[in-house]
């Protein structure tokens, strides 16, 4: 265990539905992230937020909606997904500590969207 | 874009055998990291490397870190049928994320 769950571990959902994937960490991090990791693609970053505030959004479509609110909870809103949305979506944490910016992840959340 | 390739994309080995997997990147980097991620779960970290450093172990790791050539390599040595996962090469930029490579699948036979 790397101090960071995920739930739920897996989700079906039609694209009309709206649901959300929750992210929290044990380790007193500052920064949270959010990445997708696709079948046969590189692990692509989604978001960043550090001290609750979001510092990176990799072009994600707006069907994703991110939310902080606090440094130990992060939050994915998911509504009008597509088919091809389904992914492992991962949570990372770090401690931002100076140049060893380790990552710790979480077990992920298996989405399939129909 | 992606910073970060491994190479091979998939290696097959023995147990017992070693396995040596290659990552390059393409920009000036403060340190570069290796993963490893079992089927469907998170990643793990294994291993950092400053890039001051030229070459680091951690048990059976051994790591590797050439910057003039932009490239790294993770050394497995005496692998067990439980070392077969996937494994990325990260790098960190002095930013606060890292870029993650396309991963090297591991497979060990025992």
């Amino acid at each position: 265990e790397t101090g960071v769950t995920q739930t739920p571990r897996h989700l079906v959902m039609g694209m009309t539905n709206k649901k959300s994937l929750k992210c929290e960490q044990h380790l007193g991090h500052n920064a949270m992230y959010w990445y997708k990791q696709s079948a046969k693609k590189p692990l692509e970053l989604m978001f960043v937020y550090n001290f609750k505030e979001q510092t990176e959004n990799n072009s994600v479509p707006s069907r994703f909606s991110p939310e902080c609110p606090n440094s130990s909870h992060l939050f994915l809103h998911l509504h009008t997904l597509q088919p091809e949305d389904s992914a492992l979506y991962l949570c990372a944490s770090n401690a931002q500590r100076g140049a060893y910016n380790e990552q710790f992840f979480g077990p992920g959340t298996r989405l399939t969207v129909l | 874009s992606q910073q970060g390739e491994e190479d091979p994309q998939a290696l097959s080995i023995q147990e017992g055998e070693n396995a040596t997997m290659n990552c390059s990147y393409k920009t000036s980097i403060n340190n570069l990291q290796w993963y490893r991620q079992n089927s469907g779960r998170g990643l793990v970290h294994l291993i950092l490397i400053r890039s001051n450093e030229r070459e680091k172990h951690s048990g059976r790791l051994r790591v590797t870190l050439d910057t003039s050539k932009k490239s790294s390599s993770l050394l497995i040595t005496a692998s067990r049928a439980a070392d077969t996962a996937s494994y990325f090469c990260a790098t960190d930029e002095g930013t606060d994320k890292l870029i993650f490579g396309t991963g090297t699948r591991l497979q060990v036979f025992p």
